[in-house]
């Protein structure tokens, strides 16, 4: 079964500066998606940005990019230019392309701190 | 597009009372999932339908938890017998069902049981 590990539970990074959070997972799977996911304190899951594992080049979206290392399992997340907007908890997940119900396997998270 | 709303937001009950939480997904998407998420934890994948078929069931959907979604739109979520261990956000998500399509959710009903 897949796993994914996220290994900071808190980070915390000076407005306007640069904060990368980690995410690592276990597959034995070539095809696959990576997502993150963030979780304002409304409690609503945003999607923040998604690598499709077949493709080398990272995925960025504005200020949030990601560094996929597919051999190493390892998904981070990078934040430019942190906002206080930014401030969530983020979740890290995978999912199956071998799984028909594409459904998303979850990390334990990653609470943000953003210090004005 | 209003999104995925949940009702109700927050539901306090005793032990041992059943409750039922409701979900209307985004009107054009054919998949709606249910997801548990306890405290400082990632969200825990319950159950999933396409349409009104309820496809996959997790190990953690008990017995006393059952899911409909008649006519393949809106989706409700009930436990039986409510225990302190049920205590949690329960979250539904929906998507077109896609390859690669993203999971939409919802905010969450929080379940607190005394």
């Amino acid at each position: 079964a897949q796993t994914v590990t996220q290994s900071q539970p808190e980070m915390s990074v000076q407005e306007a500066e640069t904060v990368t959070l980690s995410c690592t997972y276990d597959t034995s799977e070539s095809d696959y998606y990576l997502f993150w996911y963030k979780q304002p304190p409304s409690r609503q899951m945003i999607l923040v940005i998604r690598q499709e594992a077949y493709k080398q080049q990272n995925a960025t979206e504005n200020r949030f990019s990601v560094n996929f290392q597919k051999a190493a399992k390892s998904f981070s997340l990078k934040i430019s230019d942190s906002q206080l907007g930014d401030a969530a908890m983020y979740f890290c997940a995978y999912r199956s392309q071998m799984d028909s119900s594409y459904k998303l396997i979850f990390g334990s998270g990653t609470r943000l701190l953003v210090r004005p | 597009d209003t999104g995925v709303s949940q009702d109700p937001r927050h539901k306090i009950t005793k032990r041992g009372q059943n409750v039922t939480f409701r979900c209307d997904p985004i009107s054009e998407h054919n998949r709606l999932y249910w997801y548990r998420q306890t405290l400082g934890q990632g969200p825990e994948f319950l159950t999933y339908f396409q349409n009104e078929a309820q496809l996959e069931k997790s190990r953690l959907l008990s017995d006393r938890f059952s899911a409909e979604r008649p006519k393949g739109s809106f989706s409700t979520l009930e436990i039986q017998r409510t225990e302190q261990g049920d205590s949690a956000m329960y979250l539904c998500a929906s998507s077109l069902g896609s390859n690669g399509s993203p999971l939409h959710f919802g905010n969450g009903t929080r379940l607190t049981v005394t």
